[in-house]
């Protein structure tokens, strides 16, 4: 079955830091990808919606300076929280999907914590 | 704006009971539905997937529909056993989506009790 391998699968960092999660699809090419954030004992909540080759769009409300996505090949996109503070900790879950109607597969998720 | 409602929040039964989880979209132009389980600080594990084309799934113990004149799915998990453990996620998106996400329900925290 279609796996999608993410990376850390926990952080823990200073406040002021960036930290950078790795999204790969292992076997099969994602044209998209999808990043959610997810608070405890809530449902998870879409940041950005990430294309091969293209800029990533961005929900309302999320700062796209500050979680800055790159999708550079068809298995990986990368999410970069930027000067990250404590109100950024959270579980941050990737997915991807061959195409729209595809199921959409996820990663294990990375927690962050900013201390 | 799409909305996602499971019903119930949280269920426990004892081990062996046939169960039924439901979740209703505010928008019932749905395109594909997927159903979803995430254990305790895990990602999620896609059970089912209802293509634009189809109204039922099934996998094994576990059967899901979709109305879409209601806009409400139904998982059915037959004979449940502690394993079932876990919070279940429907997710959905709209007509004409595109390539556009899915919306996600808050989950269903279901206990299968031993």
């Amino acid at each position: 079955g279609a796996v999608v391998s993410q990376h850390p699968s926990w952080v823990i960092c200073k406040s002021g830091t960036s930290v950078k999660i790795e999204c790969r699809s292992l076997d099969f090419q994602a044209t998209t990808m999808f990043w959610y954030r997810q608070f405890p004992k809530q449902s998870l909540m879409l940041m950005a919606t990430s294309n091969e080759g293209s800029k990533a769009t961005y929900e309302q409300g999320v700062e796209k300076d500050k979680f800055l996505i790159n999708h550079a090949s068809l298995t990986l996109s990368t999410l970069t929280v930027t000067s990250a503070h404590p109100e950024d900790s959270s579980f941050y879950i990737c997915s991807a999907r061959v195409g729209y109607n595809s199921p959409l597969h996820f990663g294990n998720g990375t927690r962050l914590t900013v201390t | 704006k799409q909305e996602v409602t499971q019903i119930p929040a949280a269920l426990s039964v004892p081990e062996g009971e046939n169960l039924v989880l439901n979740c209703s979209f505010t928008d019932s132009a749905i395109y594909n539905l997927q159903w979803f389980r995430q254990d305790p600080g895990k990602g999620l594990t896609s059970l089912l997937l209802i293509q634009s084309s189809q109204r039922e799934q099934t996998s094994g113990r576990l059967n899901a529909s979709l109305d879409k004149s209601s806009g409400r799915s139904t998982l059915y998990i037959a004979a449940s056993q502690p394993g079932d453990s876990a919070t279940y996620l429907c997710a959905g998106t709209g007509l004409n989506s595109g390539n556009t996400p899915l919306v996600f329900g808050k989950g269903t925290r279901l206990s299968v009790i031993a």
